[in-house]
């Protein structure tokens, strides 16, 4: 069956070192997307990419870097610079990157607990 | 810019009840209009979206929502509600004619009670 793929489920990491989270999807979509999850606030749109070797920046991408050298994987690196690193983390993916009706279909996330 | 407002956080409701949770938006140009529903520690599942023609959308799992642009809302409901709802659901929405930004608002916990 198609979908998305995110692991680890749960993430412990010390302060001050990078983490990186991973998204594989098998869906054959253009796009994907990185959302972050906090409790009472919905979700947030990280970065996201609507083609091979190109991404942009979303509404908190301060942080945070990615990378997209294979259609198929989207990896979110959760750098030291993030101040507030805890969360649960979303990958998403959709069937163009342009304007259109499609949805988008996520990932199970990756809860992150940076102590 | 659009954004969405769920101006519920916690919807408590009896088991067989009817329930509806409310979702307005924001936006100077058309939209299209998702709701997603979360079970703990999972992804997002859509429920049903709008994008054009009927504005009474039929989405899995016996919702319904109903799309009113004069009242800016794509409000959420379901008839009878059964214990396997008690989740989150999200309403999202996007911008016809350009972008990819899919803005959510923030949520609203149903819970389903006996």
């Amino acid at each position: 069956d198609g979908g998305i793929t995110q692991s680890p489920k749960y993430l412990f990491r010390k302060e001050g070192q990078n983490v990186t989270l991973s998204c594989e999807q098998n869906l054959n979509h253009d796009a994907m997307y990185w959302y972050r999850q906090d409790p009472g606030q919905g979700l947030r749109l990280i970065y996201y990419s609507q083609i091979v070797n190109d991404f942009q920046k979303g509404d908190i991408a301060e942080g945070y870097s990615v990378s997209r050298e294979k259609k198929e994987s989207f990896p979110l690196t959760v750098t030291s610079a993030q101040k507030n690193p805890t969360a649960f983390y979303l990958c998403a993916s959709s069937t163009t990157g342009g304007s259109d009706s499609s949805p988008l279909h996520f990932g199970n996330g990756t809860r992150l607990t940076v102590t | 810019a659009q954004s969405v407002t769920q101006l519920d956080s916690q919807v408590p409701v009896f088991e067989e009840a009817p329930v509806e949770l409310r979702c307005n938006y924001s936006s100077s140009v058309s939209v299209y209009l998702f709701w997603y529903v979360q079970y703990p520690n999972q992804g997002l599942q859509l429920l049903l979206k709008y994008l054009s023609g009927s504005t009474l959308v039929k989405g899995i799992n016996g919702f319904e929502a109903e799309f009113n642009k004069s009242q800016t809302s794509f409000h959420l409901r379901k008839p009878s509600v059964h214990i396997s709802d008690t989740a989150e659901y999200f309403c999202a929405v996007r911008a016809t004619g350009g972008g990819n930004k899919l803005t959510f608002g923030t949520g609203t916990q149903l819970k389903v009670e006996l």
